[in-house]
């Protein structure tokens, strides 16, 4: 069980130039989530999915996309990279969304961006 | 005024003793509260959910939640080394919202 994978585990691009971030779960979960990390800003929502088939914009969605692919599979994209979406990017997925239980997010490692 | 506000840090305790990390929230629709524990240069690992007021114990770890306060706690019993990092408290509400605190870093000195 690998629970939460991410890819790339480290990216560094040009400004103006274009990634896409993947996210896989193998937890049958309903719910994944996007978010970034800035040193002592905490974990910022970029985008979420409830459930497969629906997207939602979150705190800080400017600059992104996303595709809920299929129920494992929620990629986030950088259409055109700019220096102050360097950070950390997580992924997390949970069994569901707006139920009092079911809530707890799982984490991916990560992926280190760095725009130049 | 931020959603999810947690003590500022660091916090630095030695080791044996009992840490203390707060945190409070704004929405009064929140209904689901966690901690996570985040080692430097890792992911969020979840510790503790707590879904009623009251206390609630795992091990080492009690998380306590305080709804008309809005304020919920972690205590660290017989704090370790290896409890050294940064601690995040989040709140979801009933509609689903999930809102992070900014983390309190937490050193336990032997």
């Amino acid at each position: 069980n690998a629970g939460v994978t991410q890819t790339p585990k480290f990216q560094v691009l040009k400004t103006g130039q274009s990634m896409t971030l993947q996210c896989a779960q193998d937890m049958n979960h309903n719910s994944m989530y996007w978010y970034r990390q800035d040193p002592g800003m905490g974990l910022r929502l970029i985008y979420y999915s409830a459930s497969e088939g629906t997207t939602d914009k979150g705190e800080v969605p400017n600059g992104y996309n996303v595709s809920r692919l299929n129920k494992r599979e929620f990629s986030l994209r950088l259409e055109s990279a700019a220096p102050s979406q360097t950070s950390v990017y997580f992924c997390a997925s949970s069994e569901t969304l707006g139920r009092i239980q079911g809530n707890e997010q799982y984490f991916g490692p990560g992926t280190r961006l760095t725009v130049t | 005024q931020k959603e999810v506000e947690q003590n500022s840090g660091p916090l630095s305790v030695p080791e044996g003793a009992i840490a203390s990390l707060n945190c409070t929230y704004s929405d009064r629709g929140s209904q689901s509260f966690f901690w996570y524990r985040q080692y430097s240069g890792k992911s969020p690992e979840l510790i503790m959910s707590i879904y009623s007021n009251g206390d609630k114990e795992d091990g080492r770890f009690t998380a306590q939640l305080n709804k008309a306060s809005q304020y919920v706690s972690l205590l660290i019993r017989d704090s370790q080394p290896s409890d050294s990092a940064t601690y995040l408290c989040a709140v979801t509400t009933n509609a689903g919202k999930s809102t992070f605190g900014d983390g309190t870093t937490l050193t336990v000195k032997p």
